[in-house]
């Protein structure tokens, strides 16, 4: 597709405020979805990963939301920090499918 | 380090060269997958091994790429040709299995000049 350059959707918050970073996906055949994060100038980390037999599941600092209803995913990040600031993607893919589908990025700022 | 490597991080090449980019999965990753990233955008998905079997590849993936991964263990991708489009960051990733968390590596930058 065409490039839209640098204008990802951002979201600005204060350190130590909680974060919702929203994702809608596109296939609702989808049935495992990923959050990673990204750095500038390195490759995406695994943040958390939910199967769409769950609505809602827990790590340390973050929690992934799930609606299939209306195919949308969310990120929670509690009490941000500095290093949290980096770009958000959602990853969507099918169970037997090797095309990992990744969303545009939300790009966090954390202002200290 | 026992996560994905790739080799180099950055590479510089004029139009027409060819490029070939090194990827040595996590050890016990039997999947790996290629992607490419432009600036802004999430990555996108070129192609996937099974072991040493490249099972898919997208329609990105142009008669000037090749993946291979001989041995079921590294792989590597080369760019034919290459052309200034071809500038983005090249992404390799494994899993241990299918719908399992894939790892990626920190990428190479590749800029076409």
């Amino acid at each position: 597709g065409e490039s839209v350059g640098l204008h990802l959707p951002t979201l600005s918050v204060q350190e130590g405020d909680n974060s919702i970073i929203n994702c809608a996906y596109s296939n609702s055949a989808s049935d495992y979805f990923i959050w990673y994060k990204q750095e500038s100038g390195k490759g995406p980390q695994f943040i958390i990963d939910i199967r769409s037999n769950m609505d809602k599941r827990q790590g340390q600092r973050v929690t992934v939301l799930l609606n299939k209803t209306v195919k949308h995913l969310s990120l929670q990040i509690a009490a941000t920090q500095p290093g949290d600031s980096a770009v958000y993607f959602c990853a969507e893919t099918q169970y037997n499918n090797n095309d990992m589908r990744f969303g545009a990025g939300t790009r966090l700022t954390v202002k200290p | 380090d026992t996560g994905v490597s790739q080799n180099p991080r950055h590479k510089i090449t004029k139009r027409g060269q060819n490029v070939t980019f090194r990827c040595d999965p996590i050890s016990e990753h039997n999947r790996l997958y290629w992607y490419r990233q432009t600036l802004g955008q999430g990555p996108e998905f070129l192609t996937y091994f099974q072991n040493e079997a490249q099972l898919e590849k997208s329609r990105l993936l142009s008669d000037r790429f090749s993946a291979e991964r001989p041995k079921g263990s590294f792989s590597t991708l080369e760019i034919q040709r290459t052309e200034q489009g071809d500038s983005a960051m090249y992404l390799c990733a494994s899993s241990i299995q299918v719908n399992t968390e894939a790892f990626f590596g920190q990428g190479t930058r590749l800029t076409v000049v």
